[in-house]
């Protein structure tokens, strides 16, 4: 797995969007950009992947640069809910893969 | 459809006793990892095992730990003669059979904590 680089903390504002960066320089062609975040000790929980493309689902927006060594989690309309610890991932999608979770971003949403 | 499944989630032992504790996958799922959390650190992987094999146990200590994944019934990660630095909360997570485009499910964990 590709090494990735996070801020340690951030802050946002209730109903803002929450822009959480990711490095992954040495991401290989094949491995994709998978976001988790994990809420106070609950298990961690999947939010989003992507491998070039920018992806879009219920709960938030991938946006991958197009070298793909970065990316760029968003949350349109953060809630105090959302506060969490963010974990970037660069992994392989097929296979039974371990999943690496560096210490990731913790993001605090304020009312 | 139930989500992973871990119990108990909640156990104290004292130190010296046999720990297990138990994850059962998502229907369907035949991969099942687990993961140890210290406090105040990150995830870190322990081992992966599909039905009645380990396919990946890097992440184990060399001793007192054990994980099965039997036929019938839940995976079992049983922890030997504990001792404080084993409290920790400890993650199980499902995935299906290997295919593209799959995710690993987390369960809620076990937090053993060790007196």
């Amino acid at each position: 797995d590709a090494k990735t680089t996070q801020p340690t903390s951030m802050d946002c504002a209730e109903g803002r969007a929450a822009n959480l960066p990711c490095n992954h320089s040495t991401i290989s062609g094949n491995e994709y950009v998978y976001w988790y975040r994990q809420i106070h000790s609950q298990g961690p929980q999947y939010i989003i992947h992507g491998l070039k493309n920018n992806e879009t689902n219920e709960m938030a927006s991938l946006i991958i640069t197009e070298d793909r060594k970065s990316s760029t989690l968003i949350l349109p309309h953060a809630t105090l809910r959302d506060t969490a610890v963010y974990y970037c991932i660069a992994r392989l999608n097929t296979g039974g893969f371990k999943t690496i979770f560096g210490a990731g971003t913790r993001l605090f949403v304020k009312a | 459809n139930a989500g992973v499944m871990q119990n108990p989630r909640h156990l104290v032992r004292r130190r010296g006793q046999e720990a297990r504790l138990r994850c059962s996958p998502m229907k369907g799922h035949s991969h099942v990892y687990w993961y140890r959390q210290l406090p105040e650190e990150g995830l870190k992987f322990m081992v992966y095992l599909q039905k009645e094999n380990i396919i990946d146990e890097s992440g184990m200590p060399k001793e007192r730990f054990s994980a099965e994944f039997p036929k019938e019934g839940p995976s079992i990660l049983r922890i030997q003669q504990v001792v404080r630095g084993d409290s920790a909360a400890y993650f199980c997570a499902s995935s299906p059979a290997p295919r593209a485009t799959y995710e690993q499910y987390f369960g809620p964990g076990t937090r053993l904590t060790v007196t």
